[in-house]
């Protein structure tokens, strides 16, 4: 299986600072995936990357931004930090059909 | 695009009994079916699929799922439910021809003692 790792499991920033919410696999896979998770909405996809350097926009990619500079890491960036970007930020890698998903990275932005 | 729906919010049943969580889905041509389980403060943890082949898959923990193609719909069961199975409950779809996975909103399971 995939192993997919998110460096910070709770953050707590402040308005209009710039976050960045890190995550790793370990299977040299081209495809990575950022969601966010709210209750009563499920997951959202944000961005994904099918390769170095290569990414497209999701359903939600307003106030996001990504970074893929090496096949293993896929960052999420939010460059101004707002109130209503609190939330569960959720990374994924493929396997044989389904994704794997990282422990997840918990953000309050006050 | 394809879609997920999870009719219930939440879903009680007590130790011992069955339990059945479900989920249709809308996709265009044949689809990929998952369900994938969640514990307070973590990720998501996949359960189970369907890709091709018996319409009664099996997976972790002693859940299993059923697809069925004429309903749209995916069911996750399990005969015996424990207490240890209160967790939220998504479902998942993708086309078999790309990445675009969806999901449902969640159904919160309480097994209750």
């Amino acid at each position: 299986d995939v192993k997919v790792t998110q460096s910070s499991r709770y953050l707590v920033k402040r308005t209009g600072e710039k976050v960045f919410l890190e995550c790793v696999q370990d299977m040299d896979h081209e495809n990575m995936f950022w969601y966010r998770q709210d209750p009563g909405l499920g997951l959202r996809l944000i961005y994904f990357s099918y390769d170095v350097k290569m990414k497209e926009k999701g359903d939600i990619p307003e106030g996001y931004s990504v970074s893929r500079e090496k096949k293993e890491r896929f960052s999420l960036i939010l460059e101004s930090a707002s109130t209503n970007q609190t939330s569960m930020y959720l990374c994924a890698g493929p396997g044989p059909g389904e994704l794997f998903f990282g422990e997840g990275s918990r953000l309050t932005v006050l | 695009a394809q879609s997920v729906a999870q009719p219930e919010d939440q879903v009680n049943v007590a130790e011992g009994n069955p339990l059945t969580v479900k989920c249709t889905y809308s996709v265009s041509g044949n689809p990929y079916l998952f369900w994938y389980v969640q514990y307070p403060n973590r990720g998501l943890q996949f359960l189970l699929k369907y890709i091709t082949g018996d319409n009664l898959v099996k997976g972790s923990y002693g859940f299993e799922a059923e697809f069925n193609k004429s309903q749209t719909s995916f069911h996750l069961k399990k005969p015996s439910a424990l207490v240890s199975d209160s967790a939220l409950y998504f479902c998942a779809v993708r086309p078999v021809n790309n990445n675009d996975m969806r999901f449902g909103a969640g159904t919160r399971l309480t097994v209750k003692p």
